[in-house]
């Protein structure tokens, strides 16, 4: 089992380009989350999803952010029109379980870290 | 809302040395889970620890231990015999039972000197 795969690793866009971060999960596990860290800070939650669902997005921001976590391959975190204060490094994380199961488990991947010039 | 503070942004200790990390939460739930995350300089987030809060015992992994302090609302971090292998940011996080999501403290930047 290889881990939850995140790629690219390192995103160099410029200012007003299109990110798109994607993440496999590990094998087995069918809810996906999406956190943030900026530079010297914790994590953020921004997004949970399941199989073809989007269940919380509640931490994602509003406009240029979204996600997806198709039937077939990885989830997409897609940023359009990218600004230097959405530099930072994007983790996505999986777990086999519901968090109404109470588990609460999660693999995180490498992360993937996005520069904007 | 739910809160972590982890109000020690840096420590440094000596290899071998045992050291405690810091971390209080503010919560209205009953059923939750407490997690301390190690990051090393490759940025992968490793699970390091984890307590549920309905249990009294707390939670050991070989070296790391936690104090688990409910009415307190204190988790601190207890890493005894530390490594070179140690040096990392050190997250606390919360979550409770049926939360979508992890809320992070800001981090303690541990550095294990020989």
């Amino acid at each position: 089992n290889a881990g939850v795969m995140q790629n690219p690793r390192h995103l160099v866009r410029r200012r007003g380009q299109e990110a798109r971060l994607r993440c496999s999960p590990m094998k087995g596990h069918s809810h996906v989350y999406w956190y943030r860290q900026l530079p010297e800070e914790g994590l953020k939650f921004m997004v949970y999803l399941q199989k073809e669902n989007i269940i919380d997005e509640s931490g994602m921001p509003k406009e240029r952010f979204s996600a997806e976590f198709p039937k077939e391959g990885p989830s997409i975190l897609r940023i359009q029109q990218v600004v230097r204060g959405d530099s930072a490094a994007y983790f996505c994380a999986s777990s086999p379980f519901a968090p109404s199961s109470g588990a609460n488990v999660l693999t995180f991947g490498a992360g993937s870290r996005l520069t904007v010039l | 809302a739910q809160t972590v503070t982890q109000s020690q942004p840096e420590m440094s200790v000596q290899e071998a040395e045992t050291v405690t990390l810091s971390c209080t939460y503010d919560t209205s739930e009953n059923n939750y889970y407490l997690f301390w995350y190690k990051q090393p300089p490759s940025r992968q987030m490793i699970l390091v620890i984890r307590q549920e809060a309905y249990k009294q015992q707390n939670a050991t992994e070989n070296r790391f231990s936690v104090n688990f302090q409910k009415a307190a609302k204190s988790f601190s971090l207890k890493i005894s015999d530390s490594q070179l292998g140690d040096t990392a940011m050190y997250f606390c996080a919360f979550t409770f039972q049926g939360a979508q999501k992890l809320v992070f403290g800001q981090g303690t930047r541990l550095t294990i000197n020989p």
